[in-house]
């Protein structure tokens, strides 16, 4: 069974500080996606990163992929309030990747 | 809209009752997939469709969980008897399948209460 970690759970930050989630496994994934999810809403797509060792900017967001493709972090860069949500890293797997294994979460609360 | 769209948004059941839950993926989509978000958890798959082809439902918990497709569109998820432990948000997505990476798209989740 493939699993994902991520950490931490919970995190709560004070509007412009800086901060790091990560997610762990112990496979190997073919791309591993984040994803912000919202209160009644279902998760949306922020990227998706393939090759070990990848980096990708969404504007003060970073992701990186692990060189051996286990594992990824997500950074913030001066978190805004609008930034809070419940940030979820999934692994896709499969013939044309279909399935994803998703980790448990990290609930972030950026407070203004 | 254009969205993925599921019906009812809430549930309500008592203990024993089937239940069918509705997703309208994007049109044109020709991947749907299920997933169930228990509370504090992130989504697991459930079941996985190709046009109206079940390629995978080695998700469902039970066989008191059916999932189907019948003209490669909308799909219906039904738990039969439902049980406490069945109370949970069920996703819905539907991807286009054009590349090897492309994006799945989420419904807002039918949350289903078991009492």
């Amino acid at each position: 069974t493939q699993l994902l970690e991520q950490s931490p759970q919970f995190l709560s930050i004070q509007e412009g500080e800086n901060l790091t989630v990560y997610c762990n496994s112990s496979s190997v994934f073919s791309s591993l996606q984040w994803y912000r999810q919202e209160p009644g809403e279902g998760p949306v797509l922020l990227v998706t990163v393939v090759t070990g060792g990848e980096v990708k900017k969404l504007k003060r967001l970073t992701f990186q992929f692990g060189d051996a493709r286990k594992d990824s972090s997500l950074h913030i860069t001066a978190a805004q309030p609008g930034d809070t949500g419940l940030y979820l890293c999934a692994g896709a797997s499969g013939g044309s990747n279909y399935k994803l294994t998703f980790g448990k979460g990290t609930l972030l609360t950026v407070n203004p | 809209g254009a969205g993925v769209s599921q019906s009812p948004r809430y549930k309500v059941a008592k203990r024993g009752q089937d239940v069918a839950l509705r997703c309208d993926p994007i049109s044109g989509h020709v991947s749907l997939f299920w997933y169930q978000q228990a509370l504090g958890q992130g989504p697991e798959f459930l079941t996985y469709f190709q046009n109206e082809a079940q390629l995978d439902k080695s998700g469902l918990p039970s066989d008191r969980f059916f999932a189907e497709r019948p003209e490669g569109s909308v799909s219906t998820l039904k738990i039969q008897r439902t049980q406490q432990e069945d109370s949970a948000v069920y996703l819905c997505a539907s991807r286009l399948d054009r590349g090897a990476f492309n994006e799945q798209f989420f419904g807002p989740g039918t949350r289903l209460t078991v009492l």
